[in-house]
Formats: structure tokens, C-alpha cells, sequence
């Protein structure tokens, strides 16, 4: 079956980086990409952007262009997620999605993982 | 900047119907934008509901239909059961970006 494992809670102060990783098992991994999405306390969804495990290229939303990067390793079928210096706007719950490109979809989804930043 | 608007809240009574809407403010919403549904309730992670406007993932209930409708995507649930109390979220895409719709909070009541 598949599934999306995140790493866990992470604790940061401002300024500093943040990195999450989402492994997934039970499917071709090259096949698809990741989509990463969070999500603040009380506030809606917000996409972040997706990586083709393939290719490793990705898409950024203009918000996090230049502070966010996302990987990839074929290898151990895990993806990455950095975010760098972070504010307390960064706190949040962020999620990784196995992506589907044509037709675009996020299926699968990983349980989360939840990101505090505080001084 | 891309707005992707839903209804903040919407309220149905068991066993009836009720549709939510995804608006895009950069005019009407068609099948190029390939709507995305999901659902979410408190404490989990999104669920996927409908792709590509229509398409249901292989564990959505029949009662969940989606469609474009005056301009926007829609999600129609028929039936309603309580178990169908969440927020509900659209994702539309715009050429590689995609962008969340702000969420309605369904309330079966």
C-alpha cells in the first residue's frame, strides 16, 4: 500500500532552517513527483510546490521561491523539504503528497509534520 | 496575485444536498485549471476527494460529484451523512503553480 512517512516535530528559532523529509514506500517512486503543502494554526492549506522524483525538477509558489528547496533521492525514495530563515509566519504543519502530473493530483498524503518556531 | 475563492461556510441537514464552489480571480474556472477536491477534518491530514474536475480517487463515495458549474468548479454531496462534517478545500492549477482555494467549513446539522 502506499504511504508517506514524515519525519518529525521540529522545534526552530528564527533565522534558522528547517529541513523535513516525507519517505514513501509501496509504489514507483520515479513515477510521480511531491507536492508540498502547509499549513498555519487555524489557516487553510497553502501549496508550497512539487518536485518530479524523476527529473528533480521543480516548481516553486512565488512566496517561497529563493527560501524553500526541495529534493529528491531516487535511492531511498525519500523527499525533501528546506525552508530558511524562518519567522514565526513558518510555524505550521507541513505535508508531502505523492503527485500525479498527468492529470495533475495529489493522492496520497503523508501525516504531517508539525514545525514550531520560537525564540 | 492568484485568489482562489470558496464559501467560508456552509450548512446542510442530513440526507440533503448542498454544493460548494471554487471561484478563480482570473475568470472562469474551466477543465484546463483540472480542480482538485480534498477534505480535512480537524486534526488530520487532507484527504483527496475528486481530480480533474470529475474523477474520483478509488476510495471517494459515490455521494461526492464534482463538475464545473456557472463559471466555477463545484462539489456536489448527495446524501449527506454526518460523518461528512469537515472543511473542504479546492486546488486549482495555473500552468505549473497551483494554488488552495481558502476552504469551506461544511456543517451537517
Amino acid at each position: 500500500q502506499v504511504q508517506l512517512v514524515q519525519s518529525g516535530a521540529e522545534v526552530k528559532k528564527p533565522g534558522a532552517s528547517v529541513k523535513v523529509s516525507c519517505k514513501a514506500s509501496g509504489y514507483s517512486f520515479i513515477d510521480y513527483g511531491i507536492t508540498w503543502v502547509r499549513q498555519a494554526p487555524g489557516q487553510g492549506l497553502e501549496w508550497m510546490g512539487w518536485i518530479s522524483n524523476f527529473s528533480g525538477k521543480t516548481n516553486y509558489g512565488q512566496k517561497f521561491q529563493g527560501r524553500a528547496t526541495m529534493t529528491t533521492d531516487k535511492y531511498t525514495s525519500t523527499a525533501y523539504m528546506e525552508l530558511k530563515n524562518l519567522t514565526s509566519d513558518d510555524a505550521a504543519v507541513y505535508y508531502c503528497a505523492r503527485f500525479g502530473v498527468i492529470p495533475p493530483r495529489e493522492d496520497y498524503w503523508g501525516q504531517g509534520t508539525l514545525v514550531a518556531v520560537s525564540s | 496575485q492568484t485568489v482562489v475563492t470558496q464559501e467560508p461556510s456552509l450548512t446542510v441537514s442530513p440526507g440533503g444536498t448542498v454544493t460548494l464552489t471554487c471561484a478563480s480571480s482570473t475568470g472562469a474556472v474551466t477543465s484546463g485549471y483540472f480542480p482538485n477536491w480534498f477534505q480535512q477534518k480537524p486534526g488530520q491530514a487532507p484527504r483527496a476527494l475528486i481530480y480533474s474536475t470529475s474523477n474520483r480517487h478509488s476510495w471517494t463515495p459515490a455521494r461526492f460529484s464534482g463538475s464545473l458549474l456557472g463559471g466555477k468548479a463545484a462539489l456536489t454531496l448527495s446524501g449527506v451523512q454526518a460523518e461528512d462534517e469537515a472543511e473542504y478545500y479546492c486546488l486549482l492549477s495555473y500552468g505549473g503553480a497551483r494554488v488552495f482555494g481558502g476552504g469551506t467549513k461544511l456543517t451537517v446539522l
